[in-house]
Formats: structure tokens, C-alpha cells, sequence
């Protein structure tokens, strides 16, 4: 079946830190991938998506690129603030009909220090 | 933005009862929402697909007797825990998709509702 590895928790990194967060997947067919963030108090929210295979997704300052051949969707920014301290989730959904439904990781949680 | 509701936010019971939690989206109407529970430091699982006007569809291992989702309108998806026991404590997720744009993929969550059971 489907399912997504991300890197363990917490991270804690100063302003303006190079950040990653690694997730890698197992999937059948060709799914399309995401990540999600979710800030203190608040639903989970649509950060960046790709469809295929090489695309990159980014958005905010954050990007991920489709990689199938090593089934990795790592997640990079150049310079983090404060204001991105949250949890992170790595997510894919299942190709074909219905492809709406999602897989996701355990979540990462990122703690930026001014 | 599309903005989706969950009411409770958090739910301290007694073993047996039963408890109901609300989903509903704000500013738009969801055709399909998803159900979704969280263990602490475990991801996001999925347990039902709820849409509109018929019953929803369950995942696998997911008892639907214990589970009841109604999803009477466009805005409204209810989950109900009948006779709750210690084991369903958990962090309860649902989201909604925008009706009529169900490829678009991009699904609006709730900020959860976390149940404890004594």
C-alpha cells in the first residue's frame, strides 16, 4: 500500500537557517504530492503541491520537487523566519479515481528562534 | 479562504457514551468531506469519505457501527462515536473539498476536535 516517511521531529533552527525536511514515498502508479502546514491552533492548510514526476512545487518561499526516482518530495527554504514555526506534513494521494484521498506522514514540527 | 469548523474543539466523556462532533465549512459548500483521526506523534489517518446525501465509505478496519458519519447538507458533516471506550481517544480531523471541483485535489481542514475518554 501507499505510504510516507518523513523526517522525525522537532526541528529547531534560527532565523534565516538553510531548512529541509526529508520525505520520501511508496506508492503504486503515479501520485501527486504535498505539503501541508498546520499552525499552532489551526487546520491543516495546502502549502505546495506537485502533479508528476520533475515538477517542482513552491509557494511562500518553500519549494519540493517530484522525484521519482528516488521517490523523494524533500522540502527546502532558503532562509526560514519565525513565523514558519509549525508542523509540517508530507502527503500523497492515491492515483486513479478518487485520487482526492490522501496519505500522509507522521508530521514534523519546526521551531524557529529569532 | 475557504474556511471549515469543528465543533467541539475538545471533548472529556465517560466510557460508553456516545460523543458528536460537527464539521462544517464556512464560506462554501463541500459536496465530499473526509474524516480523518490522529494518534500523538502518529500521522493522519483516514477513516471515511463522507459526501452529500448517502452514506459515507469506510476505510478499511474502520467499524462503521461505531462510527457514524451523517452528511445531511452541503455545509454539515457530522461523526459520531457511539459508545465510546478509552481506546477512541484520539485527535478527530475532517476536511472538505470545494463542490464541484473535486480533481483540483486540494482539500480544507478543520482544526480538529480532540476526544478523551475516561
Amino acid at each position: 500500500g501507499n505510504s510516507v516517511t518523513q523526517m522525525e521531529g522537532p526541528v529547531t533552527l534560527s532565523e534565516e537557517a538553510f531548512l529541509t525536511i526529508n520525505c520520501t514515498y511508496t506508492a503504486t502508479g503515479y501520485p501527486s504530492l504535498f505539503w501541508y502546514v498546520q499552525y499552532p491552533g489551526e487546520g491543516l492548510q495546502l502549502l505546495l503541491k506537485a502533479t508528476k514526476a520533475d515538477d517542482k512545487g513552491s509557494n511562500k518561499g518553500f519549494e519540493a520537487t517530484y522525484r521519482k526516482e528516488t521517490t523523494s518530495f524533500h522540502l527546502e527554504k532558503g532562509s526560514v523566519q519565525v513565523s514558519d514555526s509549525a508542523v509540517y506534513f508530507c502527503a500523497l494521494s492515491r492515483s486513479g479515481a478518487g485520487s482526492y484521498q490522501l496519505t500522509f506522514g507522521k508530521g514534523t514540527k519546526l521551531s524557529v528562534i529569532p | 479562504g475557504a474556511v471549515v469548523s469543528q465543533h467541539p474543539s475538545w471533548v472529556i466523556c465517560k466510557s460508553g457514551t456516545s460523543v458528536k462532533i460537527e464539521c462544517r465549512s464556512l464560506d462554501f459548500q463541500a459536496t465530499t468531506m473526509f474524516w480523518y483521526r490522529q494518534f500523538p506523534k502518529q500521522s493522519l489517518m483516514l477513516m471515511a469519505t463522507s459526501n452529500e446525501g448517502s452514506k459515507a465509505t469506510y476505510e478499511q478496519g474502520v467499524e462503521k457501527d461505531k462510527f457514524l458519519i451523517n452528511h445531511a447538507s452541503l455545509t454539515l458533516s457530522t461523526l459520531t462515536v457511539t459508545s465510546a471506550h478509552p481506546e477512541d481517544s484520539s485527535f478527530y480531523i475532517c476536511s472538505a473539498i470545494l463542490a464541484g471541483l473535486i480533481l483540483e485535489e486540494t482539500q480544507y481542514f478543520g482544526p480538529g476536535t480532540r476526544l478523551l475518554v475516561l
